[in-house]
């Protein structure tokens, strides 16, 4: 496989329940990253890894759990989510945090909390 | 704060050009993307400016004015697959990319 894969790609899950969210790279690169994106707004960052070690939390809700095994795979471990967490998560992985490196996305997972 | 303006939704006709604007304001400069977004499926790297001008790539160009803080996306010789999100995103001085909400690009024959 290529590119950057995201398993499920449709997941529905109640309230009380606990699914994770699996990102895989096939690039080489060191960063990867979880988005939250939702209808008609701009792109969440939600967490950013850099060489398995997290440099960004942008105030995401304790709800939301990643972790970051190594620098090809990475996790959002999702428990007791609310409704307004339905939204798209997109991973996307880059060579570096800086300078000019485009991001690679995933094809997302539709979460919708029911 | 942070922001990042472009228009919600624009129409052009197949064989036409457009132009998307994008204005921001963010703490630094770092360089601003342009990716492009199909219904359903992930954005894809369109273009990238660090610097004042213009960079061309086939049928888009991009282009920046840092004092200005602007940059518009230029499409040329439209085509039905154009139809899009276009997105722009600019790294601030921390590194992070902030986004816009996209312009949605409706391409009419």
């Amino acid at each position: 496989e290529t590119g950057v894969t995201q398993t499920p790609r449709h997941l529905v899950m109640g309230m009380t329940n606990k699914k994770s969210l699996k990102c895989e790279q096939h690039l080489g690169h060191n960063a990867m990253y979880w988005y939250k994106q939702s209808a008609k707004k701009p792109l969440e960052l939600m967490f950013v890894y850099n060489f398995k070690e997290q440099t960004e939390n942008n105030s995401v809700p304790s709800r939301f759990s990643p972790e970051c095994p190594n620098s090809s795979h990475l996790f959002l471990h999702l428990h007791t989510l609310q409704p307004e967490d339905s939204a798209l998560y997109l991973c996307a992985s880059s060579q570096d945090p800086s300078g000019g490196y485009e991001q690679y996305f995933g094809p997302g997972t539709r979460l919708t909390v029911t | 704060g942070q922001n990042i303006d472009q228009p919600t939704e624009m129409t052009a006709t197949e064989g036409a050009i457009v132009q998307i604007n994008c204005t921001y304001q963010t703490s630094g400069f770092n360089g601003l993307f342009w990716y492009q977004q199909h219904a359903g499926e992930a954005p894809t790297f369109l273009s990238y400016n660090v610097l004042d001008g213009l960079e061309e790539k086939g049928r888009f160009s991009s282009f920046l004015s840092r004092s200005k803080g602007y940059s518009y996306l230029l499409l040329k010789e439209l085509q039905m697959k154009d139809s899009a999100s276009y997105l722009c995103a600019v790294k601030d001085s921390n590194y992070q990319l902030i986004w816009g909400a996209g312009t949605k690009l409706i391409i009419k024959p």
